[in-house]
Parts: C-alpha cells; sequence; structure tokens
C-alpha cells in the first residue's frame, strides 16, 4: 500500500538554527500539506500546496516557514530560525483529489533546545 | 475560532460495548468529512469517511452519521476491542476552498477496557 514518509523521525536543532522536514508524498496524489502537533494539542494545519504554488497556508506559517517542491517527488518544510516554541511532532500529509481522504506520514519529532 | 469541535476529552468503554464519539462542526461549506486514530509519536491513519451527500457510511466496525442540519457527526465503533484505544479526531474540509485543507478537532482519547 503506497504511503507517505517522512525523514528523519527526530531531529534535535539547537535554537536560531535552520532545519529541513523532508516528505515523499504519494505519487500521483496533488494536494500537499503540512500539519504539527504540539504535544497533547490538537493537530494544527501549518501549509496546503497544490499545483506547485502554496493554496493556503495558517498564521503560524510565518516568513520563517517555507515549503518546497524540488523534484516532483520531495515535499520539504525548511524553517529558517528555529525558536523553543517550533518544538512540536510534524506531520505530512497528501491528499489525491479534494474530496478524498489525506494520508499522513508518521511525523518528525522536532525537538528546538 | 474553532470550526470543529469534540467536547468530550476522553471516552472509557467497555471490551465488547459500543463507542460513540461526537464532533461538532460550525462551518457550512464543509462538505468532506473524516475520522482519525491516532498513537502517541505516529502520525494519524485514516479510519472512515462521509460526504455531505450521505448521512451515513459504514466499514466494519466503523459507522460514521452525519447530521448536517445539526452540524453534528459521530462516529460509533461496535464492537470496541482493546487496539481501539487511541485518540480519535474528527476532521473536516470543503472542496471549494483553495488547497482543501483539512481543520481537525481536538480529538477524544478512546480507552477500551479488557
Amino acid at each position: 500500500e503506497p504511503e507517505v514518509t517522512q525523514t528523519p523521525s527526530h531531529q534535535v536543532t539547537q535554537m536560531g538554527q535552520e532545519v529541513i522536514l523532508r516528505c515523499v508524498p504519494i505519487s500521483n496524489h496533488l494536494y500537499f500539506y503540512w500539519y504539527r502537533q504540539i504535544l497533547g494539542q490538537k493537530v494544527e494545519f501549518l501549509v496546503s500546496f497544490y499545483n506547485n504554488e502554496i493554496s493556503e497556508k495558517s498564521e503560524i506559517f510565518d516568513d520563517q516557514f517555507s515549503v518546497e517542491r524540488p523534484d516532483g517527488s520531495n515535499f520539504t518544510l525548511k524553517i529558517r530560525s528555529t525558536k523553543l516554541e517550533d518544538s512540536a511532532m510534524y506531520f505530512c500529509a497528501s491528499r489525491g483529489t479534494a474530496n478524498t481522504e489525506a494520508f499522513f506520514g508518521q511525523g518528525t519529532r522536532l525537538t528546538v533546545v | 475560532d474553532q470550526q470543529v469541535k469534540q467536547n468530550s476529552p476522553s471516552l472509557s468503554v467497555q471490551e465488547g460495548r459500543i463507542s460513540i464519539l461526537n464532533c461538532d462542526y460550525t462551518n457550512s461549506m464543509f462538505d468532506y468529512f473524516l475520522w482519525y486514530k491516532k498513537y502517541p509519536a505516529e502520525g494519524p491513519t485514516f479510519l472512515i469517511s462521509i460526504s455531505s451527500i450521505k448521512d451515513k457510511n459504514e466499514d466494519g466496525r466503523f459507522t460514521v452519521f452525519l447530521n448536517k442540519s445539526a452540524k453534528h457527526l459521530s462516529l460509533h465503533i461496535v464492537p470496541s476491542q482493546p487496539g481501539d484505544s487511541a485518540v480519535y479526531f474528527c476532521a473536516a474540509s470543503a472542496h471549494l476552498t483553495a488547497g482543501n485543507k483539512l481543520t481537525f478537532g481536538g480529538g477524544t482519547r478512546v480507552l477500551v477496557k479488557p
């Protein structure tokens, strides 16, 4: 069964450093997403990406965040200068069409120290 | 602005009995609803979905009911099994919005006791 894969599974970084979280969505999917979940809290939307551009972003997704789909298979989330409050599980998801299920990766646990 | 709410943070049920999880939404543009199951330190796993043109969808032990007039959906799990113990999230999307993001509720932690 096709699946969304994320690397690394766990990333520890120092405050102020840049991190890149990587995702390989399901091939032939058209919609791509990043979500995050701070420990014990709800799953929060960060950004959606469709047709090679950002289609929607939340207020969390400020100018420290960026996404790229550099080669047609990978989908990356970059945080330019990490803050302590960026510590969370980050989930990538992809969706084939509008009203179908979204499939999530296993997540990257980001710890900012 | 919580557009999707799960008012019960936790639910405890005996093995073999029915688990009923509830979800309310406020955005009338939502037209597709999903339930996900999540274990700690793992990604959400899709369980079942329903389109707004239906009021019921069933898949094995899982049934989702949608009441559009009340803006309410529920997930029934019967019979409940110990392996069902997890956090369950409802989510909603609107296909007319750019990107069709999923908006999640806060989750309900289910504990199935043997």
